[in-house]
């Protein structure tokens, strides 16, 4: 059984570009959410994905966007990026999107906004 | 407003040296409480669900209980591969996980 995988592992960009980060979910899990960690706090919740469709979302701008695929692999899509985006992005998938069951994360993407 | 907060923000302990992280929380009925493991640069790792007060769970070294108010994570008898930073986290009013910031826990031989 292959655990969440995210790409790519480290990424270097400019204020006011654009990234995207890729989430592959564990076989069998149709949620996948999307966590923003900056160093020393624990992750923020920016938005959840069910079945292809958004299923809530945290305190975070437009320009945090996202997809899910039929497949349940999932991208976040950040526009104008800002210094602030700098962060550890998480993915977490689960079988379910009932907020009590169990997340398993992903090894995270380091993002550095210069 | 919901609010999860973990203490002490760092512990220090030598091997074998038993000690209790806190996590408090409040959050309007509560549906979940999890404990999570991170190492450096990785993902958390799942390691507990609560669900009611009174509930207690144990794994190897480390059991987690809950009260109405808070949940206390027991490490036993720690080794330096219990080093990692401890994240509890609670499902809030708008039914999503809200993390604490963690208690980086660094055990020495």
């Amino acid at each position: 059984e292959t655990g969440v995988t995210q790409s790519p592992t480290h990424l270097i960009k400019t204020r006011g570009q654009q990234v995207t980060l890729r989430c592959s979910s564990q076989s069998g899990h149709n949620t996948v959410s999307w966590y923003q960690q900056a160093l020393g706090q624990g992750p923020q919740f920016i938005f959840q994905y069910y079945r292809e469709e958004e299923n809530g979302r945290g305190n975070f701008p437009p320009r945090f966007s996202g997809l899910q695929f039929p497949n349940y692999s999932s991208e976040l899509n950040v526009n104008a990026l800002e210094l602030d985006d700098s962060a550890l992005y998480l993915c977490a998938s689960s079988l379910e999107s009932s907020p009590d069951t169990e997340q398993f994360f992903g090894p995270g993407t380091r993002l550095t906004v210069l | 407003e919901d609010q999860v907060t973990q203490s002490p923000e760092a512990l220090r302990l030598q091997e074998g040296e038993s000690s209790s992280l806190n996590c408090s929380y409040t959050v309007s009925g509560l549906r979940g409480l999890f404990w999570y493991r991170q190492d450096p640069g990785k993902g958390p790792e799942f390691l507990f669900t609560l669900y009611s007060a009174g509930e207690e769970k144990e794994k190897e070294r480390l059991k987690a209980t809950l009260t109405k108010k808070e949940s206390f994570l027991h490490i036993t008898a720690p080794k330096p591969e219990d080093s990692a930073t401890y994240l509890c986290a609670v499902v809030d009013s708008w039914g999503k996980l809200q993390f604490g910031a963690g208690t980086q826990v660094v055990v020495t031989p």
